[in-house]
């Protein structure tokens, strides 16, 4: 199967920006997406870039994906104490639809007071 | 909306049993998934479902039986329960033909223990 890869960890000092990097195989994907997970609770749908595209910024969110080097990252200005969370780049595999994604390991994010 | 739901919350089974997870969603949704969730192994697919009475296996259906009688409920059954399947469960869906976004919502998830 596909893989998508994610570091695992992350820490930032409040206000610093974050950065989440994340690694895709799949080159036809036609949507990737980053959702966040709180402890306990399900996965919240942050926000996605169509692969025609190269930045999609969303308030203190910035998506970034090269398809070259088929790399995906997620920047969060001015980050929060409330942005402590798990972190999973996904994308739709080839020839799949939005019922099946393939997600990366999620990046556990700690924001230091 | 209440959106996507899931029961029951939590779940402590013993070896062998079986029961159902039930999934429900309100948005009118074609695609229903589910997922499975185990530390350092992000999220993997078991079943899927592009329309009612039609499903199919993901990447790890084996234990798991799935059905899809109407377009809301998609309920998950864990036909003879193994340590192996103690987990967070996540039920999704995804695509509505009169939406203009086809992204996936999650439910808040069931943790299933199993002895």
């Amino acid at each position: 199967g596909e893989d998508v890869e994610q570091s695992l960890f992350l820490s930032v000092r409040e206000g610093d920006s974050s950065v989440i990097n994340c690694t895709y195989t799949d080159s036809s994907s036609t949507y990737l997406y980053w959702y966040k997970q709180e402890p306990g609770a399900g996965l919240q749908l942050l926000t996605y870039i169509f692969s025609n595209m190269d930045m999609k910024q969303d308030q203190r969110l910035t998506v970034l994906l090269n398809k070259k080097d088929k790399h995906l990252s997620l920047r969060i200005a001015d980050t929060q104490t409330g942005d402590s969370a798990i972190y999973f780049c996904a994308e739709i595999p080839s020839g799949a639809g939005s019922y099946q994604l393939t997600f990366g390991k999620g990046t556990k994010l700690s924001v230091i007071p | 909306n209440a959106g996507v739901t899931q029961t029951p919350k939590f779940q402590v089974l013993k070896t062998g049993q079986s029961m159902t997870l039930q999934c429900a969603q309100d948005m009118n949704h074609e695609y229903m998934s589910w997922y499975r969730q185990d530390p350092g192994m992000g999220l993997r697919l078991i079943h899927y479902s592009v329309g009612a009475g039609i499903t199919d296996q993901g990447e790890v259906p084996n234990g798991y039986n799935v059905s899809r009688s109407t377009t809301e409920d998609f309920p998950l059954r864990l036909l003879s329960a193994a340590p192996s399947q103690t987990s967070v469960y996540f039920c999704a869906s995804s695509y509505s033909p009169s939406g203009d976004s086809d992204t996936q919502y999650f439910g808040p998830g069931t943790r299933l223990t199993v002895l």
